[in-house]
């Protein structure tokens, strides 16, 4: 079934060590989303992809970074994770005007 | 101002009965509107869609838009304890070229009780 992969479910790293979170799709969406969601609260818009072209939120503070190689593929980079990063990052996929399918998320905890 | 307003709840009901779930919007540029459910620790799923004035049914939902007003809503009938969740508004805001992105309400909890 085509979907949206993300890996790890959780991950867990140690405060200030750069972790990478990965999402793959099968739906060959062109457009790609990273939400970040603490507990209780909205999914909170990081960047999103259109493409190849890279579209940075204007709150998103500059720890956080992403990388897109190819159609199928999308990374969050979180420089140097601090404690108020803890949170469950969700992958999103869309064609342009249409639905988003999101994935399972990544929980991240920081210690 | 947030662009996406919900009242976080939680809203309880008996079971059986219609659940309503209210959602407001600040842009009035915004041109699709979703709703989706979110179990604890779990990912967002959509349940409905809508980009027209009036109502949209699909099964035991509806949803309702009324664009004058910036107003979304969602009415779940004969409601059910699997539909205990957190059900989250998302309006569809078009960036440059097109792009769009999917804004969020807080969401409102709702606890169907047996």
């Amino acid at each position: 079934d085509a979907m949206v992969i993300q890996n790890p479910r959780y991950q867990v790293t140690q405060f200030g060590k750069p972790v990478t979170l990965s999402c793959s799709q099968t739906l060959n969406h062109n457009v790609m989303y990273w939400y970040q969601q603490k507990s209780s609260q909205a999914p909170k818009l990081l960047f999103h992809y259109y493409d190849k072209d890279f579209n940075n939120e204007a709150d998103t503070p500059d720890n956080f970074q992403s990388r897109r190689p190819n159609t199928s593929f999308c990374f969050l980079d979180i420089r140097s994770p601090g404690l108020g990063d803890a949170a469950m990052y969700l992958c999103a996929t869309s064609r342009a005007r249409a639905g988003y399918t999101f994935g399972s998320g990544t929980r991240l905890t920081v210690v | 101002q947030k662009e996406v307003e919900q009242n976080s709840g939680p809203l309880s009901v008996p079971e059986g009965a219609i659940a309503s779930l209210n959602c407001t919007y600040s842009d009035r540029g915004s041109q699709s509107f979703f709703w989706y459910r979110q179990y604890s620790g779990k990912s967002p799923e959509l349940i409905m869609f809508i980009y027209s004035n009036g109502d949209k049914e699909d099964g035991r939902f509806t949803a309702q838009l009324n664009k004058a007003s910036q107003y979304v809503s969602l009415l779940i009938r004969d409601s059910q304890p699997s539909d205990s969740a957190t059900y989250l508004c998302a309006v569809n805001l078009y960036g440059s070229g097109n792009t769009g992105k999917l804004i969020f309400g807080q969401g409102t909890t709702l606890q169907v009780k047996p």
